[in-house]
Formats: C-alpha cells, sequence, structure tokens
C-alpha cells in the first residue's frame, strides 16, 4: 500500500532556530513529491515540486531536498511568519495525477 | 497559477439537508479535484471530475452521496447530499495544471452539520 509519513506531527521553534521537517514515502513508482503549505481556514498553497533523488529546490527560507526514500524541508532561520501546517504529498507513476497526502507538520515560531 | 474560487465559503447545515459547493477556476483545465479535510486532520481525495464524463469516485465515497457535475472546463460542483455531522469538514477542490505540473487549490469551503 502507498503511504506518505511526516514527522515530526508538531514543531515549536524560536524565531532564528533552523530545523527540517520529514516526509518519508513507501510508494510502488513516484512520479512527483510535493510540498505545500496551509494556513488556519485556508487552501494549500504550492511550495515545491521534486522528481528525481538528489533533487532540490529553494524559495526564501525554505529548501526542499529529495533522496529514493525521504524528502527534507529544510527551514533557515525562520520568522513568525513561518508558522503553519506543511503538507508533502505525491503523484504515482502511471496515476491519474491524483495526490496522496501525508498527515502535515504543524509548525509554530515563537517570536 | 491558476486561481480558484468556491461558494460558499462557509455554511451550517442541518442533518439531512443537502450542499452543493461550487468550485470556479479562470482558466480551462482538463482535471478538477474534489478532496475532504476532516478536523485536525490531512486532505483526502474524493474524487476526480474530468469534463464531458463521469466522475471517479475514491473507494469509500460514492456517487449517491458526493454527485459531482462538470458542465465544462472552468466549473464543477459537489453536492453532499442527506448529510450528518461526521460530514463536518473542510471540502476542497483543485486543479491540475498541466503547464507546470502542478495541483493548485482553491480557498475551501468548510462545513459544519448539526
Amino acid at each position: 500500500e502507498d503511504q506518505v509519513t511526516q514527522s515530526p506531527e508538531a514543531l515549536r521553534l524560536q524565531e532564528g532556530e533552523s530545523s527540517s521537517l520529514n516526509c518519508s514515502y513507501t510508494v510502488s513508482g513516484l512520479r512527483g513529491l510535493f510540498w505545500y503549505r496551509q494556513d488556519p481556514g485556508k487552501g494549500p498553497e504550492f511550495l515545491f515540486t521534486l522528481y528525481s533523488a538528489g533533487e532540490e529546490k529553494e524559495k526564501e527560507r525554505l529548501k526542499a531536498t529529495l533522496t529514493k526514500k525521504e524528502s527534507f524541508l529544510h527551514i533557515t532561520a525562520p520568522k513568525p511568519e513561518d508558522s503553519a501546517t506543511y503538507l508533502c504529498a505525491v503523484t504515482l507513476s502511471g496515476s491519474a495525477r491524483q495526490l496522496t497526502f501525508g498527515s502535515g507538520t504543524q509548525l509554530t515560531v515563537l517570536p | 497559477s491558476a486561481v480558484i474560487s468556491q461558494k460558499p465559503s462557509r455554511d451550517i447545515c442541518q442533518r439531512g439537508t443537502s450542499l452543493t459547493i461550487q468550485c470556479q477556476v479562470d482558466s480551462q483545465v482538463t482535471m478538477m479535484f474534489w478532496y475532504r479535510q476532516q478536523p485536525g486532520q490531512s486532505l483526502t481525495l474524493i474524487a476526480t471530475a474530468n469534463q464531458g464524463s463521469e466522475a471517479t469516485y475514491e473507494s469509500g465515497f460514492v456517487i449517491d452521496k458526493f454527485p459531482i457535475s462538470r458542465p465544462n472546463l472552468t466549473f464543477s460542483t459537489l453536492t453532499v447530499s442527506n448529510m450528518s455531522p461526521e460530514d463536518s469538514s473542510i471540502y476542497l477542490c483543485s486543479v491540475d495544471d498541466r503547464n507546470t505540473d502542478t495541483q493548485y487549490f482553491g480557498p475551501g469551503t468548510r462545513l459544519t452539520v448539526l
């Protein structure tokens, strides 16, 4: 069975304290891995897509990396406005492009 | 990126009634998806809606409970039928943008069933 697991479930950081969120996946064939940010009461906001092991993408204080088994979302010197739930999702080879989501990591950055 | 709107943004409904949620996108897209996000949970795919064909439902979701329409390439509706408190969730539509190979999400409809 295809599975996407995110850890930790929740993370509290002080402003400026860098850390990483993990997304591990067990799937029959990975087509793409996606990271989204979701603020309370809003729909997910697209951040990154990764396709192959070794690929990296950056946006402001965020950097996403991908290996054959997992992805990391690194947050460098976070600010309170980075507080949100970060969702990881995958699409599968040969699938009709549906996203399978992990359970998310709720990040709180304290000032 | 595609701009997606949903109506209503929220609603409070009585048990046994039905609610239709609308999803409008500002460009033509082939594939639209409907997701459910139960309180404190992640997103679960309900169905895929393609224009000109019947929606494809995921395991655990049936057409009688969640009928979907897709009359054109910019619009879709999801109806939540014969509602119970267990249907209280956020319902989200998304579109598959082939140009960027990305799914974009609408703002969601927060449904509370009393």
